[in-house]
């Protein structure tokens, strides 16, 4: 069965720089939520979108936005990039807004120095 | 307000043995539950689930957990560990919203000796 996919899977980038991360949802689903882990961390979510428009918004910095395409594709720009944004960004997707039924994708992770 | 805590943070067993990982939530309505693992440098895969079926839940490689809400808990169990079982475990409640948000716990490391 086809599932979340992330691209890319690492990511190098220096202080300031950006990054653009992308994720295709598992097809048939409506629904890309974005989370951020740390090192050692549970998963933090970030922002979610639903056909479309943004659906939730949560520890997201103003630096970071996302946004949904018309093929439900999602991607997540990170702009003056810290240190601290160092982690695994991971997309989930799911049926439907109202439903825990979340899968996600293998992560991003992103080194920043 | 939904909150969840694993109740420890790492678990060490011998290959072999039960694995126990404890979660306790707070909810103020019927809740939905899950497990997930990621094992390291990996994603999250979901172990099992419970939404207000049974209360005994099964799960994928073995693991169970049961739902009791007398106690507001939902422990993860196994019978006999392996050393493939080695990895982070979170317990996640599931926000009772329009959005239903994750909401996660802060992680149960599990090593398994050999």
């Amino acid at each position: 069965a086809a599932g979340v996919i992330q691209s890319p899977r690492h990511l190098i980038k220096e202080k300031r720089e950006t990054a653009t991360l992308k994720c295709y949802p598992i097809p048939r689903h409506d629904t890309v939520y974005w989370y951020q882990q740390g090192p050692g961390q549970d998963p933090q979510f970030l922002i979610s979108f639903y056909e479309k428009m943004q659906s939730d918004k949560g520890s997201i910095p103003d630096r970071f936005s996302a946004q949904q395409f018309s093929d439900y594709h999602s991607e997540l720009n990170m702009s003056s990039l810290e240190l601290g944004d160092s982690a695994l960004y991971f997309c989930a997707s799911s049926k439907g807004q109202g439903t825990y039924e979340q899968y996600f994708g293998p992560g991003t992770r992103l080194t920043v120095t | 307000a939904q909150s969840v805590t694993q109740l420890d943070s790492h678990v060490s067993v011998s290959e072999g043995t039960p694995v126990l990982l404890r979660c306790n939530y707070s909810s103020s309505y019927s809740p939905s539950l899950f497990w997930y693992v990621q094992h390291p440098n990996k994603g999250l895969q979901l172990l099992l689930k419970y939404t207000s079926a049974a209360t005994l839940v099964k799960g994928i490689n073995g693991f169970e957990a049961e739902f009791k809400k007398s106690e507001t808990s939902f422990h993860l169990t196994k019978p006999s560990a392996h050393m493939s079982d080695a990895a982070e475990y979170f317990c996640v409640v599931g926000n009772a919203g329009n959005n239903r948000k994750l909401i996660w716990g802060l992680g149960t490391s599990l090593a398994v000796n050999p």
